[in-house]
């Protein structure tokens, strides 16, 4: 199993562009997980699926955030429109059950917005 | 509402030298607690979980109750041990997930 997978690994845009982040979770795992990853704020979950309905996105930082699970092997990560202060990584994580020890994490993706 | 904090967001230390990561929870119940660490160029990945008293690659961690604390020790640090470490909690609640503190980058000098 290749693990989780993220795309793109590295995104350049502009401010004011959308972006899109994929995540394809790791077969037979019935949780998902979104987070960010910033020097000054750390490891931030930002919205968890579970059998691919979202539970919590209270971790949002705004309304240009959004994030869907169409199916159980797929869910993306929207911003609409993106501004410099969101430039972070982003790691999408994977897990049987929500409440588990063991999140399985992709190899994130590096976001730079001018 | 359960918390972890990491006060040190860098540690540096020299090769050799013994290494304490410090985590301290907030958590009214019994709370399971684990580190996770990333190491340059590969991904998050759990390196111990507090139930399972283990040592890996030389790190322990001792769950105090009485302080609340989680605290992450090597006796002799190696070069190969600089990366991003990450203490974590589970609530044990079924629909809850892992709350992650905000990490500690540990640096080892040669």
């Amino acid at each position: 199993d290749a693990g989780v997978i993220q795309s793109p690994r590295h995104e350049v845009t502009e401010m004011g562009q959308e972006v899109t982040l994929r995540c394809k979770p790791i077969s037979g795992h019935n949780s998902l997980f979104w987070y960010r990853q910033t020097m000054m704020r750390g490891l931030e979950l930002l919205i968890y699926f579970n059998n691919n309905v979202p539970i919590d996105d209270s971790g949002m930082p705004e309304d240009r955030f959004s994030a869907k699970m169409p199916n159980a092997s797929f869910s993306t990560l929207k911003i609409q429109p993106s501004e410099p202060r969101d430039s972070a990584v982003y790691f999408c994580a994977s897990s049987w059950g929500i409440a588990t020890d063991t999140q399985y994490f992709g190899p994130g993706t590096r976001l730079t917005v001018l | 509402a359960q918390r972890v904090t990491q006060p040190e967001k860098l540690l540096s230390v020299f090769k050799g030298a013994p290494v304490e990561l410090k985590c301290n929870y907030s958590y009214s119940g019994s709370p399971e607690l684990f580190w996770y660490v990333q190491y340059s160029r590969q991904r998050l990945q759990l390196l111990l979980r507090h139930i399972s008293r283990e040592s890996i690659k030389g790190f322990t961690a001792d769950l105090n109750k009485g302080e609340t604390s989680f605290h992450l020790k090597k006796p002799f640090a190696q070069e190969e041990d600089s990366a991003m470490y990450y203490c974590a909690l589970s609530p044990n609640s079924g629909n809850t997930p892992l709350v992650f503190g905000k990490g500690t980058r540990l640096s080892v000098i040669a």
